[in-house]
């Protein structure tokens, strides 16, 4: 079954802080990996988008990973902000249909 | 250049009462999709089009009607609504089929 799972479910750090969002995904056929994030009462907003060939991708402060060996990706924020709480989502495209397939997200509280 | 707009907001219904969420986009996309987004669950794709007079049905499509009669509205109707159906809905537009996915901000519906 295609899937895609997410650690941890919530996470609160203080602003200036780094942090680490992981994210396992079972995608067959695999054709790319997402990180979404979501504010509350938006919709998901393109961080950015990974093929198997890449293993790193950077927007900004946000750098995703990925290892399709393992099947893992990670979402690093470096020096946050209050702008970053959000929800932070990935998704695997792929898959018989080639479609979306979403994970729950990290609920990612940044305090002053 | 509004992108992709979702009407209405916000919505209660009465069971067995019917309503259509309104999805319009302006950026010429062939691709549009509807999700349904519930706690502790990643989007779930409703029905998809891949083009004007087009669509198809995704993940959990039961309870749900979709028609796409001009390419840059898509329509998601509830003829029996269900408490089993609030949640949060969104619509998305797609030029391509891949990459380039644009959210709308979603439309809250409450059955009670």
């Amino acid at each position: 079954k295609n899937q895609v799972e997410q650690s941890p479910q919530s996470l609160i750090i203080l602003e200036g802080k780094n942090c680490t969002l992981q994210c396992n995904y079972t995608v067959s056929p695999f054709s790319n990996l997402r990180w979404y994030k979501q504010d509350t009462g938006r919709g998901p907003v393109s961080l950015t988008i990974m093929t198997f060939s890449e293993n790193t991708k950077s927007n900004g402060r946000y750098t995703a990973t990925l290892d399709a060996d393992t099947k893992q990706s990670s979402l690093h924020i470096t020096a946050s902000q209050l702008s970053d709480s959000a929800s932070y989502i990935c998704v695997g495209e792929g898959g018989a249909t080639n479609k979306l397939i979403f994970g729950t997200g990290t609920l990612l509280a940044v305090q002053p | 250049n509004a992108g992709v707009t979702q009407t209405p907001k916000f919505r209660v219904l009465k069971t067995g009462q019917s309503m259509t969420l309104l999805c319009a986009q302006d950026m010429n996309h062939e691709y549009m999709y509807w999700y349904r987004q519930d706690p502790g669950m990643g989007l779930r794709l409703i029905h998809y089009s891949v083009g004007e007079g087009t669509t198809a049905k995704g993940e959990v499509p039961d309870g749900y009607n979709v028609s796409r009669l001009k390419k840059q509205n898509f329509l998601l109707g509830l003829e029996s609504a269900a408490p089993s159906q609030t949640s949060v809905y969104f619509c998305a537009s797609n030029p391509t089929g891949s990459y380039g996915y644009t959210f709308g901000s979603g439309t809250r519906l409450t059955v009670v």
